[in-house]
């Protein structure tokens, strides 16, 4: 099995809210990782998790906040977020090695 | 700060055309280089990875090059295909954030005409 989840595929949210990406994989991959991707930008690092521990934050707003719960699983919560955070937020794992992605849930911030 | 460049930026080609895809980077120092395409709207799929150590990997009609000493890799499809049509991203682990911290290319939206 080589995928990785992602739930939800879609999610509309207003700026009070307070939601949650999730994003599952059971390759016992060691470090996972979200990136956010604008429309026509590659993809931007945001967090890297390895061995269930924050290892790469790149300086990512606290409106954003990971959490690794076990190997399997990677969540994105999030709160009072902008409209300039609507955006495709990818999730990935590695051995390290090549990365394989999930489909992505894309996020639209009213 | 690791930069990634891929050229042309986008693409047109009659189908069945061989085709070459660039990506130049910064700093020479990465573990590997890898190639995905994305569809729009769609996650990443994993089409190649490069070794530092290594100069080319091939699958089916894709083939990828590394110089990791001048900074370049190309991406050669053969024989194009109206289903090849889809951006096309290289992006290199390494640097000083180590082999986790991914730097992604500009991309190449290709579109191939049948």
């Amino acid at each position: 099995d080589t995928e990785v989840t992602q739930t939800p595929k879609h999610l509309v949210m207003g700026m009070t809210n307070k939601k949650s990406l999730k994003c599952e994989q059971h390759m016992g991959h060691r470090a996972m990782y979200w990136y956010k991707q604008k429309a026509k930008k590659p993809p931007e690092l945001m967090f890297v998790y390895s061995y269930e521990k924050l290892s790469i934050n790149e300086s990512v707003p606290s409106r954003f906040s990971p959490e690794c719960p076990n190997s399997s699983l990677l969540n994105l919560h999030l709160h009072a977020l902008q409209p300039e955070d609507s955006a495709l937020y990818l999730c990935a794992r590695s051995q390290p090695g090549p990365q394989f992605f999930g489909p992505g849930t894309r996020l639209t911030v009213l | 700060k690791q930069e990634v460049t891929q050229i042309p930026a986008a693409l047109s080609v009659p189908e069945g055309e061989n085709l070459v895809l660039n990506c130049s980077f910064t700093d020479s120092a990465i573990y590997n280089l890898q190639w995905f395409r994305q569809d729009p709207g769609k996650g990443l799929t994993s089409l190649l990875l490069i070794q530092s150590s290594q100069r080319e990997q091939t699958s089916g009609r894709l083939n990828a090059s590394l110089d990791k000493s001048s900074g370049r890799s190309t991406l050669y499809i053969a024989a194009s295909q109206p289903g090849d049509s889809a951006t096309y991203l290289c992006a290199v682990p390494g640097g000083s954030g180590g082999y986790q911290k991914v730097t992604f290319g500009t991309g190449t939206k290709l579109q191939v005409i049948p």
